[in-house]
């Protein structure tokens, strides 16, 4: 299985200030062929179900704000939050599709400071 | 608007046997796969399975295999994940989820649209 290694566990920023959380994954999830990343991102706020931010490492769902992004190529990711908002506060989870079975990161918890 | 509704809540005890219910509306059932997620109190995201409602081809994660079946009734637009024996570490929420894309050959894609969870507990 593809082990999926998030940075850090928890997460304490400012509001308005910059949130980046990383991911790795224990082999590389970027597809030769189309040279895409199968790696995800999501948000799951308490009594919620997740949801879908980022997919293909750096393409944003429909809807999410823009100060959500994502980066990076290969075993290694990130997500960034620019300026963060209180409504951010949540558990982040990074998940590779590549390959079966999918895999999630064990997230990371972001509060403010 | 695509919505995925999940059954309520269960409490059962253990060596029961469960079957929860995830009904799909507001797109095409057939086109979309359909996956399993636990999440164990207070703890990570696990995938547990998919299944492509087309034709009930399943994949099922390793950990899962042989303790749960994930099947579908295509003519209600509902998906379902069960327990023929239930242990005390089946305690967890489950969550269904839509896969937002797959081609005719391969289904390696995020999960759009989820379900609100149904909270299984089985205790003695």
């Amino acid at each position: 299985d593809i082990v999926m290694t998030q940075s850090p566990d928890s997460l304490a920023v400012s509001l308005g200030e910059r949130a980046t959380i990383n991911c790795r994954s224990s082999e590389s999830i970027l597809y030769s062929i189309n040279n895409k990343n199968y790696l995800a991102w999501y948000q799951q706020k308490p009594g919620q179900p997740p949801k879908l931010l980022i997919y293909w490492a750096s393409t944003r769902e429909s809807g999410v704000p823009d100060r959500f992004s994502g980066s990076g190529s290969g075993t290694d990711f990130s997500l960034t939050i620019s300026s963060l908002q209180a409504e951010d506060v949540a558990v982040y989870y990074c998940q590779q599709y590549y390959t079966t079975p999918f895999t999630f990161g064990q997230g990371t918890k972001l509060e403010i400071k | 608007e695509v919505q995925l509704v999940q059954s309520g809540a269960e409490v059962k005890k253990p060596g029961e046997s469960l079957r929860i219910s995830c009904k799909a509306s507001g797109y095409s059932f057939t086109n979309y796969w359909i996956t399993w997620v636990r999440q164990m109190p207070g703890k990570g995201l696990e995938w547990m399975g998919r299944i492509d409602p087309s034709d009930s081809y399943i994949n099922y994660g390793p950990s899962f295999q042989g303790h749960v079946t994930i099947s579908v009734d295509k003519s209600i637009n509902t998906a379902y994940l069960q327990w023929g024996s239930l242990e005390a570490s089946d305690t967890a929420m489950y969550y269904c989820a839509r896969v937002l894309y797959c081609s005719s050959t391969s289904c390696y894609s995020p999960f759009d649209y989820w379900g609100q969870g149904t909270l299984v507990t089985v205790s003695s």
